[in-house]
């Protein structure tokens, strides 16, 4: 597609439920992150990708956070036992590759809600 | 470690006047530097990056950003505000050769009429 899409645009769900939210890049991206953006908040990075291995996990927040990358494309970060402060919009970004010029296109978002 | 500090957490500018958004930045070496902007419901986007020659950067919708090493300072700056231009800011940060990117906590942009 012409830019970074991401799936669902807004997920409410309830606290203890597992969510799964979805990242296409652009096409060609060999690098994708993740990052969380709570309300009044910075980006916090959670994770990146260069194809489908993530040398770098050190932003994920507990081990309830997991992520992965298949086919060098798509990306899905899953939510297991979901807390009310997992409540937050996450951002999913690609760029060429990364370590190169880290320009990096963002999609729009999920807003999760956990209730 | 790198770090980005944008000492403003909401700044308010008049239609037509001039506007200048900070950021400070902590990192070893000569970093990639960039800033984005964020408008309500969007997607972060690209306004202008610093990867290495002029340290006077030009960016899209008439904004620009001046690297200074002395000051480990990337500040964005816009001679005339509009409407349009209200809206979250983030400068960040990129290690050279490595992967990740800091990102600031924002400045939060109002314009008054």
């Amino acid at each position: 597609g012409a830019g970074v899409s991401q799936s669902p645009s807004n997920k409410v769900t309830e606290k203890g439920k597992d969510v799964e939210l979805r990242c296409d890049p652009i096409s060609g991206h060999t690098a994708l992150y993740w990052y969380r953006q709570s309300l009044g908040q910075g980006l916090e990075f959670l994770i990146y990708f260069q194809g489908n291995s993530a040398p770098d996990k050190s932003g994920l927040p507990s081990d309830r956070f997991s992520a992965e990358r298949t086919g060098g494309s798509v990306s899905t970060l899953t939510i297991q036992r979901t807390q009310q402060e997992d409540s937050a919009v996450y951002l999913c970004a690609s760029s060429l590759a990364a370590g190169e010029t880290n320009e990096q296109f963002f999609g729009p978002g999920t807003r999760l809600t956990v209730l | 470690a790198q770090s980005v500090t944008q000492p403003d957490i909401h700044i308010t500018v008049s239609e037509g006047a001039s506007l200048e958004l900070r950021c400070n930045y902590s990192y070893g070496a000569t970093p990639y530097l960039f800033w984005y902007v964020q408008s309500p419901g969007q997607g972060l986007q690209l306004l202008l990056k610093y990867f290495s020659g002029d340290t006077l950067v030009q960016g899209i919708k008439g904004f620009e950003a001046e690297f200074k090493r002395s000051q480990s300072s990337f500040n964005l700056r816009k001679p005339s505000v509009h409407w349009s231009d209200a809206a979250e800011y983030f400068c960040a940060v990129g290690a050279r050769g490595g992967f990740k990117t800091i990102f600031g906590a924002g400045t939060r942009l109002f314009v008054k009429a």
